[in-house]
């Protein structure tokens, strides 16, 4: 089993409206991922964050990391309808080459 | 520069057979990690080479193996293969492992077992 929640499961919003979705995990970090997958191929890294840092960006893209809290949260801004995708935090696991996914937060984008 | 390539995209086989599916990583990549990807787990990690030798294994039983080459392309292999075993196999390429450093993945393996 993973360890990791991510919420919501899915989320469907208008274009141009900002997305959130939210991350927690269950033990301490070095860095948490965020990956986007589009309907079943391979996974896209968007941000990576170390556990010395709050917050960083991308474009678009926001994230946030509460180390204190165990939780890491993504933004998107003013939403596409090619941000339709799925989205996926990973942890490191402390061993080298291991990441620790989230279940993933679906979402649609309509426009 | 090239991306991360599986080989082959999609897959059907029978329950009892082996599967060998391969991984070609970015140029000058060591590391090599794999992952399984069902709806019910999820994204689950196989097992991870770093220069031909295996790092870290996940919680997969032994019919589930890997080699990686000298040049750093990678395979797995499944034997014995039952139905759950139908999945989304994922392959990751990066400088130093995955954990620490950006992941670069492939487009994935479908793998079907009737």
């Amino acid at each position: 089993s993973q360890q990791g929640e991510e919420d919501p499961q899915a989320l469907s919003i208008q274009e141009g409206e900002n997305a959130t979705m939210n991350c927690s995990y269950k033990t301490s970090i070095n860095n948490l991922q965020w990956y986007r997958q589009n309907s079943g191929r391979g996974l896209v890294h968007l941000i990576l964050i170390r556990s010395n840092e709050r917050e960083k960006h991308s474009g678009r893209l926001r994230v946030t990391l509460d180390t204190s809290k165990k939780s890491s949260s993504l933004l998107i801004t003013a939403s596409r309808a090619a941000d339709t995708a799925s989205y996926f935090c990973a942890r490191d696991s402390g061993n080298t080459g291991k990441l620790i996914f989230g279940q993933g937060t679906t979402l649609q984008v309509k426009p | 520069k090239a991306g991360v390539t599986q080989t082959p995209r999609y897959l059907i086989k029978t329950r009892g057979q082996q599967v060998t599916l391969s991984c070609s990583p970015i140029s000058g990549h060591r590391s090599v990690s794999w992952y399984q990807q069902t709806p019910g787990q999820g994204l689950q990690f196989l097992f991870e080479y770093f220069s031909e030798t295996q790092r870290n294994k996940g919680n997969f039983p032994g019919r589930f193996s890997g080699r990686q080459f000298s040049n750093s392309r990678s395979e797995m292999n499944v034997s014995t293969l039952e139905l759950g075993d139908s999945a989304l196999y994922l392959c990751a390429s990066s400088l130093g492992g995955g954990g620490n450093t950006e992941a670069f993945f492939g487009q994935g393996t479908r793998l079907t077992v009737v």
